[in-house]
């Protein structure tokens, strides 16, 4: 059973470029949850995606967007790269299971997006 | 507003010795806490969850943690530390529904034979 899985692993860009990083979620999932984690920090939520639509937004500016596929797998779209974009992004997938109040979100291993 | 805090940026034990890593956090309702684990240049890996029920939990290899309403802390522990258990972690606060997940600053951990 492959876990979440991303892609690419690595990537540089130049300041003003556009970016687009992809995920595929753990066999079962349905919801996928895209996250920044810069260099000594905690992972910072992006946005969440379900049934296709974007359900929950953190505080990323619009060059930040997304899109959900009908078999989940989802894509992260940056636009007008900065130089503080520069960092891990993080994607995870879950499931909301019967009876239990919340999900538990596993990640994939990341793509590193520096921008020059 | 929802928040966590490890007080801890870093903390260095021996091969062998006991270990807690300390975890607080702010979220007005019942609280869907996280403890994760990074390796370098990795991503996250769950040690274990507390959703609800038993307030100490096990997870894997080898770790535990507390949940204490009274002090709105997660503490991770672990009795006997490997050197393999050196990377970062990072404990986290979800929410009811699913949707976000909450994450602190991490703590780092080193050991040292």
């Amino acid at each position: 059973d492959a876990g979440v899985t991303q892609s690419p692993t690595h990537l540089i860009k130049t300041r003003g470029q556009q970016v687009t990083l992809r995920c595929s979620p753990k066999s079962g999932h349905d919801t996928v949850s895209w996250y920044q984690q810069a260099l000594g920090q905690g992972p910072q939520f992006i946005f969440q995606y379900y049934e296709e639509e974007e359900r929950q937004r953190g505080n990323f500016p619009d060059r930040f967007s997304g899109h959900q596929f009908p078999n989940y797998s989802s894509e992260l779209n940056v636009n007008a790269l900065l130089l503080g974009d520069s960092a891990l992004y993080l994607c995870a997938s879950s499931s909301l299971r019967q009876g239990e109040s919340t999900d538990t979100q596993y990640f994939g291993p990341g793509t590193r997006l520096t921008v020059l | 507003a929802q928040s966590v805090t490890q007080p801890d940026i870093h903390i260095t034990v021996s091969e062998g010795a006991s270990l807690e890593l300390r975890c607080n956090y702010s979220y007005g309702a019942t609280p869907y806490l996280f403890w994760y684990v990074q390796s370098p240049g990795q991503g996250l890996q769950l040690l274990l969850k507390y959703f609800s029920g038993d307030t100490l939990v096990q997870g894997i290899k080898g770790f535990e943690a507390e949940f204490k309403r009274s002090q709105s802390s997660f503490n991770l522990r672990k009795p006997s530390v490997h050197w393999s258990d050196a990377a970062e972690y990072f404990c986290a606060v979800g929410y009811t529904g699913g949707f976000k997940t909450i994450f602190g600053a991490g703590t780092r951990l080193f050991v040292k034979a």
